[in-house]
């Protein structure tokens, strides 16, 4: 079925590391691509998204591109903050459904 | 603002009692949905509804009712709770033929406990 695999985390940084969190996924069609960050306490909020192969989606340093390829959509950021500290997750859409499919999520923790 | 509004925020109860989690949402949307939050498996889709009355089975339904009477208003229903529920849960709204593709809005959550 589909689904979407993130890397297991957490990942620990210090502030201003480079930092990659990892995603792939399994679909049928043509899904768009999402991540989804949630901060303690709160709900998620879209941190950014692409829906067809090949696009870049940003937004506060974050960036991911849609590899159809490899079937993967990478988090990546250059330069990270104690801010960022949260929890990241991948997720997918299917043509003709407004389901969203989510990876297991990711913890970042940055360290001054 | 808009926003999901989810009621209440932490909730304890015991085995057995039934429950109801609130959802509410200011911004028209038809779609809503609920997810339960676990550590290791991510957030998995207990049910969703397309609009008013029409409401569908997620991938971890059992346990639970919803209803939708109204297009705000999307509560989650457990009749008699066990502690295998016992979960943090998310209700989000988007509109409805776009795949996700402007974003679901999250509610804050509500932390259950069975005890």
């Amino acid at each position: 079925g589909d689904s979407v695999t993130q890397m297991e985390g957490p990942v620990t940084l210090s502030e201003e590391a480079f930092l990659t969190i990892n995603c792939t996924y399994t679909a049928t069609g043509y899904p768009s691509l999402f991540w989804y960050v949630q901060y303690p306490g709160e709900g998620l909020q879209l941190l950014l998204k692409a829906t067809k192969a090949d696009d870049k989606g940003s937004n506060k340093g974050f960036e991911a591109t849609y590899r159809k390829e490899t079937t993967s959509f990478h988090l990546e950021k250059g330069s990270v903050q104690v801010s960022d500290s949260a929890v990241y997750f991948c997720a997918l859409s299917l043509d003709n459904t407004d389901k969203l499919i989510f990876g297991t999520g990711t913890r970042l923790q940055v360290f001054p | 603002e808009a926003q999901v509004t989810q009621n209440p925020r932490y909730l304890i109860t015991v085995t057995g009692k039934k429950l109801t989690v609130t959802c509410s949402q200011n911004m028209n949307h038809e779609y809503m949905s609920w997810y339960r939050q676990d550590p290791g498996l991510g957030l998995r889709q207990i049910y969703y509804s397309m609009n008013v009355e029409v409401t569908d089975k997620g991938d971890v339904p059992e346990g639970y009712k919803v209803s939708r009477k109204e297009k705000r208003n999307f509560p989650l229903i457990l009749e008699s709770p066990s502690p295998n529920q016992t979960s943090l849960y998310f209700c989000a709204s988007s509109l409805a033929g776009t795949g996700g593709n402007y974003g679901y809005t999250f509610g804050s959550g509500t932390r259950l406990t069975v005890v």
